[in-house]
């Protein structure tokens, strides 16, 4: 059963651009949703994370947006540049992660100059 | 700080045989993971450990085993390999305190089994 739904596998914008990756989750005792970066042979970052309690996060270019009655949520990267070409994956978890987090299966974004 | 460092970077395994991937942290964090990531499947959660002698069964554990002796160090134990493990293992950590609940990610062992 997969808990966390992540759309679309691969995404291609071009410089300038606003990229946005959705994903969906089904348990609804999840608190805490956090996205994860990855390059190439590289292991995965926090790049930014959201807690239900709130509808939207800012960091610079990046914004996760919180739909809790849909229990969807996703990425919006602002003003996208070639070095925001990578993998993300949304996750899920609950009390923070103590037993682990549910991952989506990954987004590969291509930023075209 | 090194951060989470993981040891080996590449391995071919022989089906049948026994392996210990290697993890160690230097951030002095109680939470440790591992994970195994296949292509266009995420990170599934393998074994974690919220503190030295505690471990305990993530999503997909059979055919690991897993040892938390210290706070520094989470190895992952393979026995009799199977195709099926042939993967990139992540091993994670994390304070899990004070509001922060980011994990640290090693930068991954990768696995063949043939």
């Amino acid at each position: 059963q997969q808990q966390v739904k992540q759309s679309p596998q691969s995404l291609i914008v071009q410089k300038g651009g606003i990229s946005i990756i959705n994903c969906a989750y089904e348990n609804t005792a999840f608190d805490y949703f956090p996205w994860y970066q990855q390059f190439p042979g590289k292991g995965p970052a926090l790049l930014i994370a959201i807690r239900p309690d709130v509808s939207e996060k800012k960091e610079g270019r990046f914004t996760i947006s919180f739909n809790k009655s849909a229990k969807q949520f996703s990425l919006h990267i602002m003003d996208s540049q070639p070095g925001d070409s990578a993998t993300y994956f949304c996750a899920a978890t609950i009390g923070g992660g103590a037993d682990g987090l549910t991952f989506g299966k990954g987004t590969h974004l291509i930023i075209q100059p | 700080n090194a951060g989470v460092t993981q040891t080996p970077k590449f391995h071919i395994l022989k089906i049948g045989q026994s392996m210990t991937l290697q993890c160690t942290q230097d951030m002095n964090h109680n939470y440790m993971y591992w994970y195994r990531q296949d292509p266009g499947m995420g990170l599934k959660l393998i074994y974690y450990s919220v503190g030295a002698g505690i471990t305990d069964k993530g999503e997909v554990p059979n055919g690991y085993n897993v040892s938390r002796s210290t706070t520094e160090d989470f190895p992952l134990r393979l026995e009799l390999a199977a195709p099926s493990q042939t993967s990139v293992y992540f091993c994670a950590s994390s304070p899990l305190g004070s509001q922060n609940y980011e994990q640290y990610f090693g930068p991954g062992t990768r696995l063949t089994v043939t």
